[in-house]
Order: C-alpha cells, then sequence, then structure tokens
C-alpha cells in the first residue's frame, strides 16, 4: 500500500507562470513532511518541512501548504524560472520512524 | 550536494560481477543511508547506519551488502545475488536519533549500468 501519492506524475508549463502540486499521505501518527526538489541526474535538495502544528511554509517562489486532517500537502511555485524544471518529492514522515517513505515525484517541465 | 561526494559518477558492470559504491561525508553525521532510484518511482530504502560498526536492512537489502568501519564512510556493494542492479543509487548523511524530522542530505548519485 501506497503511504504517499503524488500528483501529477508530469507537467509541463511556461516560464513566468505559477503551479501546484500535490501530495496525497496516509503516514501515522503524522510527525512532519518535507518537499525535495531533486534536479536531474543529482541528488534531491530539501525545500521545506512543515510539522502537525504549521500549515504554510515559503521558501523564495516555492510555498507549501498542509492540511493535517485531510493528510494533504500542496506545493505552489509562482512566476516559474528554466530552473525549476526538476522533480519534486514528497516526504511525510511518522512519529518515530527512522525511515523516511518518498512519494513517486511530479516531474515538473519549465518551457520558455 | 553538501559535504556528501560519491563516486564514480557512472559505472558499468558485467553480469555476475561485485561492485563497490563509495559514500563520503565530511558532516559528522552519524546516520547514513543508501536508495535505490529507479524511473517513475520514488527512492527506495537499502541500508542505513545511525552509528560507526552498526547498520540495519532497509526495505530492499537483497542482494547488496554494506560496512560501516568509519563515521564518514559507507561503502555499498552491489552483489551479483542483485538481479536488477541497473539503477541510479543515493547516499545520504543526517544527524542520528531516530528523529525523521532531521533533514537527510543527500550526495550527488552514482549511476550503475550492468551490461
Amino acid at each position: 500500500k501506497n503511504q504517499v501519492e503524488q500528483s501529477p506524475q508530469s507537467l509541463i508549463i511556461l516560464e513566468g507562470k505559477n503551479c501546484t502540486l500535490q501530495c496525497n499521505y496516509t503516514v501515522s501518527p503524522f510527525s512532519n513532511l518535507r518537499w525535495y526538489k531533486q534536479d536531474t541526474g543529482r541528488g534531491p535538495v530539501s525545500l521545506t518541512i512543515m510539522t502537525f502544528s504549521e500549515n504554510t511554509k515559503s521558501n523564495g517562489r516555492y510555498t507549501a501548504t498542509l492540511d493535517a486532517d485531510t493528510k494533504q500537502s500542496s506545493l505552489h511555485i509562482t512566476a516559474s524560472q528554466l530552473s525549476d524544471s526538476a522533480s519534486y518529492i514528497c516526504v511525510p514522515s511518522a512519529q518515530g520512524a527512522q525511515k523516511l517513505v518518498f512519494g513517486q515525484g511530479t516531474r515538473l517541465t519549465i518551457n520558455p | 550536494d553538501g559535504g556528501i561526494t560519491q563516486s564514480p559518477k557512472y559505472l558499468f558492470r558485467k553480469e555476475g560481477q561485485n561492485v563497490t559504491l563509495s559514500c563520503e561525508q565530511n558532516l559528522n553525521h552519524d546516520a547514513m543511508y543508501w536508495y535505490r532510484q529507479d524511473p517513475g518511482q520514488g527512492l527506495r530504502l537499502i541500508y542505513y547506519s545511525q552509528i560507526v560498526n552498526d547498520f540495519q536492512k532497509g526495505d530492499i537489502a537483497e542482494g547488496y551488502s554494506v560496512s560501516r568501519e568509519k563515521k564518514e564512510s559507507f561503502p555499498l556493494t552491489v552483489t551479483s545475488a542483485q538481479k536488477n542492479p541497473t539503477a541510479f543509487y543515493l547516499c545520504a548523511s543526517g544527524v542520528s536519533g531516530g528523529s525523521s524530522y532531521n533533514e537527510q542530505f543527500f550526495g550527488p548519485g552514482t549511476r550503475l549500468t550492468v551490461l
């Protein structure tokens, strides 16, 4: 059973446009949720992390939201740039977990 | 990629050969991890180590082996018993303590291809 489902699987938008990526999770009891950005052929890099009590957090043009009641998170990218082309991975964690559960990612392509 | 290095970047192996992937970190992290990434799939945990001289199997440990003789190093050996070894391998490190709040920092990865 997948504990993390991300949508869409892939997305293509024009430079300068906004987009929103979705993440549904089932891990319990919930501890935190982290979004990673992974450039092609590189390791993932953390963008944001949110705990149960936080429902929004920004990192520059990236804004993550969390609804712990519905177990959903989103990552909104504003005024996209070519360098935003990457995979975005949602990682929800359960309390006390020593291992992370990675979503399959959303592959985002920004076209000029 | 922080203070984590992986080598080589690309690796080719003939069927039946064992191969060792290197992972070194200078972040003074106690915990280190090995993941495998296949197209369209999330990262899957192979092995992890919370402290020197100790390591645990992850979700897909069959056909792999590791050692943790030094805090800075966590090499992964892909043995001939691994039936489908072609993949992108990622090493990570982080603060130990069992808290998933602690960020894992990833290396640049090694792409292994079996010929």
